[in-house]
């Protein structure tokens, strides 16, 4: 069966530090991924999704960055992170477009 | 992205209440989607529907989606305190330009013993 990992599951960094938070993908091939970002509990954001290695889209002008070094990983980045970067961020996967996204436990992000 | 609009915000049952929410729409959906999420995790999907008019049912949970492609209703029947959790619907739209999954906002359950 498919499964996803995330980590770490929380992160406490100052304002100005650089960010990388991973994401795998274990039991499928070329699977669509996905990072979100939810504020308060609430409202998923779609900030990046990759549809192959390499293959990044951004949903949202972002001081983030996305790349997929390898199939089934997937990984969020800053060089300098900003207060606003503080939330949830979670990411998915699904066979395809058309399919169900499959969420990981997620990221608590706080920026001091 | 289209704009879902899901109620209730939010919903106090009493366990063994049947529960009911929902989400609308302006625009057309290829797929509904309904996920539940409990504190610090990640949402999981509980009903995926693919086609105007499918009923389905998870358990105690059942989901349609509408005729119109403009919404959907999750139904939970005999509460029990573990239903407790924010549920969200999704939208797919799937286009020549792309595709787009749109959220709701959620509706947040509380159910007491």
């Amino acid at each position: 069966s498919q499964t996803i990992h995330q980590w770490p599951a929380t992160l406490v960094q100052p304002v100005g530090s650089p960010l990388s938070l991973e994401c795998t993908v274990e039991g499928t091939s070329n699977p669509n991924l996905y990072w979100y970002r939810q504020a308060a509990g609430r409202g998923l954001q779609l900030l990046f999704y990759s549809v192959g290695i390499g293959q990044i889209s951004s949903e949202v002008p972002q001081n983030l960055s996305a790349s997929r070094p390898q199939d089934r990983q997937f990984i969020l980045s800053s060089k300098k992170l900003l207060l606003s970067d503080s939330g949830f961020y979670l990411c998915a996967w699904s066979n395809g477009v058309r399919q169900p996204q499959h969420f990981g436990d997620g990221t608590r992000l706080s920026i001091l | 992205g289209q704009q879902l609009n899901q109620s209730p915000q939010s919903m106090f049952i009493q366990e063994g209440e049947d529960v009911s929410m929902n989400c609308t729409s302006s625009s057309i959906f290829n797929t509904w989607l309904w996920y539940k999420q409990e504190p610090g995790e990640g949402p999981v999907l509980l009903i995926a529907l693919y086609k105007a008019g499918e009923l389905t049912s998870n358990g105690r949970l059942t989901a349609q989606f509408g005729i119109t492609r403009k919404d959907s209703f999750l139904n939970i029947s005999a509460s029990i305190p573990s239903d407790v959790g924010i549920y969200f619907c999704a939208g797919l739209l799937i286009s020549n330009s792309g595709y787009a999954l749109n959220f709701g906002k959620g509706t947040s359950l509380l159910v007491t013993p």
